[in-house]
């Protein structure tokens, strides 16, 4: 069964930094690509990056690109966000999601990991 | 900045059929754009329905079905349930900056 559990959310102030988890199983991290997406409270779904499978190539959207990282260490079976210099509008649930194999989609989705930008 | 407009709500009588539709600022939306669909009840998170503009996942009911409509993408609900209330939201990949898009999200009410 194909599970991603996120973790690492949390409360951070203005400025500061975290970095996500997104542990996977059930399949062979290193086959697929990997995205992480996010949610404002009460807001749509916005992509924020994403990562082939060994890791040589990344995309990111315009808002996130020099202050968030994706990587990934399939050894491990778990993909990393680091975020820095966080600002309020960061506030969200942050999703893993995998990527579908010869296409340009997701199929499975993590729980979400909150994180809070406040002082 | 790439924009992708969904309806903002819909509302559908159970039964009843009814198409949410998915449009790109940079034109018309083509297979080559790998439009995806998901719906996210509330306190969830996001489901996949539709990849590659009519592809189902093993788990997506037939009732759902995806499609290209006058240039943009759709999502169409034939015999739609009550559980089938949710948000639903479409994905566009921008192959020449290789980044993805969602839209805006449609919430759908069945009533």
């Amino acid at each position: 069964e194909v599970q991603l559990v996120e973790s690492g959310g949390g409360l951070v102030q203005p400025g500061g930094s975290l970095r996500l988890s997104c542990a996977a199983s059930g399949f062979t991290l290193s086959s697929y690509w990997m995205h992480w997406v996010r949610q404002a409270p009460g807001k749509g779904l916005v992509w924020v990056s994403r990562i082939n499978g060994d890791g040589s190539s990344t995309s990111s959207a315009d808002s996130v690109k020099g202050r968030f990282t994706i990587s990934r260490d399939n050894a491990k079976n778990t993909l990393f966000l680091q975020v820095n210099s966080l600002r309020a509008e960061d506030t969200a649930v942050y999703y893993c999601a995998r990527g579908i194999r010869n296409s340009y989609g997701f199929d499975y989705w993590g729980q979400g990991a909150l994180v809070t930008v406040s002082s | 900045q790439t924009v992708v407009t969904q309806e903002p709500s819909l509302t559908v009588s159970p039964g009843g059929t009814v198409t949410l539709t998915c449009a790109s600022s940079t034109g018309a939306v083509t297979s080559s754009y790998y439009p995806n669909w998901f719906q996210q009840k509330p306190g969830q998170a996001p489901r996949a329905l539709i990849y590659s503009t009519s592809n189902k996942h093993s788990w997506t009911p037939a009732r759902f079905s995806g499609s290209l409509l006058g240039g943009r993408a759709a999502l169409t609900l034939s015999g739609v349930q009550p559980e089938d209330e949710a948000d639903y939201y479409c994905l566009l990949f921008y192959g020449a900056d290789r980044v993805w898009v969602f839209g805006g999200g449609t919430k759908l009410t069945v009533l």
